[in-house]
């Protein structure tokens, strides 16, 4: 089964406008975190925000916010005011407690944004 | 700091070859790894090391061979190369003790199997 579901393919966003990713996870684990990294054409993975499952308050970092709703197993990106530059392929990824203190991920399939100028 | 370098960037390989995948962090991380990652799809964790002389499989280990004889390098050997490992390969490393564990990732090695 698949634990980490990113349900968009492809999306598209205007320039400036806000865009959601969405992302659910399947986990049985009361303690975990959820990740978000942005792939570039040029192939490169880039970390963009954490969440940990006992954190309280959504995480954000810069134009980068996550909607984490924990009944709902949903940990969406939320990403503000898009620029050209955030034309990417972006990946939800999750770590168990059950991996023990290997620091393992499990991606999701990934969603294609294109910002449109 | 040079981060997670990984060597080489390109590779075609023929059907039967073997090959070596470098990879060494300069960050003192503890934690390392190597994925996968097949055309439109996500990563999928092949072999990682929680420290020098401690390596366990992932996901997908079959085909592949790790070692790890420092705490900087995390070498991936492909033995008798087959099509169904053509795919971009990724080596990372974390820092255990950080919440986060958050991965930096190397630029990639991309490798034909033909």
């Amino acid at each position: 089964a698949q634990k980490i579901t990113q349900t968009q393919p492809g999306m598209f966003v205007q320039e400036k406008e806000a865009v959601t990713l969405d992302c659910t996870y399947d986990t049985s684990d009361q303690s975990y975190g959820l990740f978000w990294y942005k792939q570039p054409s040029s192939g490169e993975m880039i970390f963009l925000i954490y969440q940990g499952s006992y954190d309280e308050q959504n995480a954000t970092e810069g134009r980068y916010s996550l909607n984490f709703q924990k009944a709902r197993k949903s940990a969406n990106l939320v990403i503000s005011a898009s620029q050209l530059g955030d034309s990417a392929m972006y990946f939800c990824a999750m770590r168990e407690a059950r991996s023990g203190n290997t620091g393992k991920l499990i991606f999701g399939q990934g969603t294609t944004l294109q910002v449109k100028p | 700091n040079a981060g997670v370098t990984q060597t080489p960037k390109f590779r075609i390989l023929k059907i039967g070859q073997s090959m070596t995948l470098q990879c060494a962090q300069d960050m003192n991380h503890n934690y390392m790894y190597w994925y996968r990652q097949d055309p439109g799809m996500g990563l999928k964790l092949i072999y990682y090391s929680v420290g020098a002389g401690i390596t366990d499989k992932g996901e997908v280990p079959n085909g592949y061979n790790v070692s790890r004889s420092t705490t900087e390098d995390f070498p991936l050997r492909l033995e008798l190369a087959a099509p169904s490992q053509t795919s971009v390969y990724f080596c990372a490393s974390s820092y255990f003790g950080l919440a986060a564990y958050e991965q930096y990732f190397g630029p990639g090695t991309r490798l034909t199997v033909t």
